[in-house]
């Protein structure tokens, strides 16, 4: 079973803070998703990350893969109330064909006070 | 619509009883998926179609839980003889079925159980 740990679990920070998010597995996957999600909403594609190493950025949010294609990670620059929701990291199995049959995380609930 | 629609978007049954839940993908999404997501976890994946072959189940809980796709665009996920630790939101997801196709996701029917 693969497994994604994420962590923390829960954080809460005035804005203007930064912080990072982090999704750690043993084992190796062909691509790592991350999303966020609304209350009673499904979960919005971010960012799809492919290759170790690779880091991509979309506007105060970076995500990196680790080279070994089993971690990554979420960084947000100066925070808003805005981008308070739960976020979700989610693997693709390495050799899998479905494109769409993910592990994901537990999440991590941010909240970001004006 | 543009998006996956899913309904209902609640539901609540009595400890027993059966339920459907629908879910109609984007128009000329080959492929399919149903996820389930416990409050305070991340979604877990039950099961895939593509059109309509359904080529993984390995995720469904139980015998009790059966999903179709007919003609490859609708799906119902049905539950029989609901238990209590079905209660959940569950989510339909669909995307191109090719490599690196974002994963799309309606808002979920929430299912509680008496």
């Amino acid at each position: 079973t693969q497994l994604l740990e994420q962590s923390p679990q829960f954080l809460s920070i005035q804005e203007g803070e930064n912080l990072t998010v982090y999704c750690n597995s043993s084992s190796v996957f062909s691509s790592l998703q991350w999303y966020r999600q609304e209350p009673g909403e499904g979960p919005v594609l971010l960012v799809t990350v492919v290759t170790g190493g690779e880091v991509k950025k979309l506007k105060r949010l970076t995500f990196q893969f680790g080279d070994a294609r089993k971690d990554s990670s979420l960084h947000i620059t100066a925070a808003q109330p805005g981008d308070t929701g739960l976020y979700l990291c989610a693997g693709a199995k390495a050799g899998g064909t479905s494109y769409g049959k993910l592990t994901f995380g537990q999440g991590t609930i941010l909240t970001v006070h004006p | 619509g543009a998006g996956v629609s899913q309904s209902p978007r609640y539901k609540v049954a009595k400890r027993g009883q059966d339920v459907a839940l629908r879910c109609d993908p984007i128009s000329g999404h080959v492929s399919l998926f149903w996820y389930q997501q416990a409050l305070g976890q991340g979604p877990e994946f039950l099961t895939y179609f593509q059109n309509e072959a359904q080529l993984d189940k390995s995720g469904l809980p139980s015998d009790r839980f059966f999903a179709e796709r007919p003609e490859g665009s609708v799906s119902t996920l049905k539950i029989q003889r609901t238990q209590q630790e079905d209660s959940a939101v569950y989510l339909c997801a669909s995307n191109m079925g090719v490599l690196q196709s974002p994963l799309h996701f309606g808002n979920g029917t929430r299912l509680t159980v008496t």
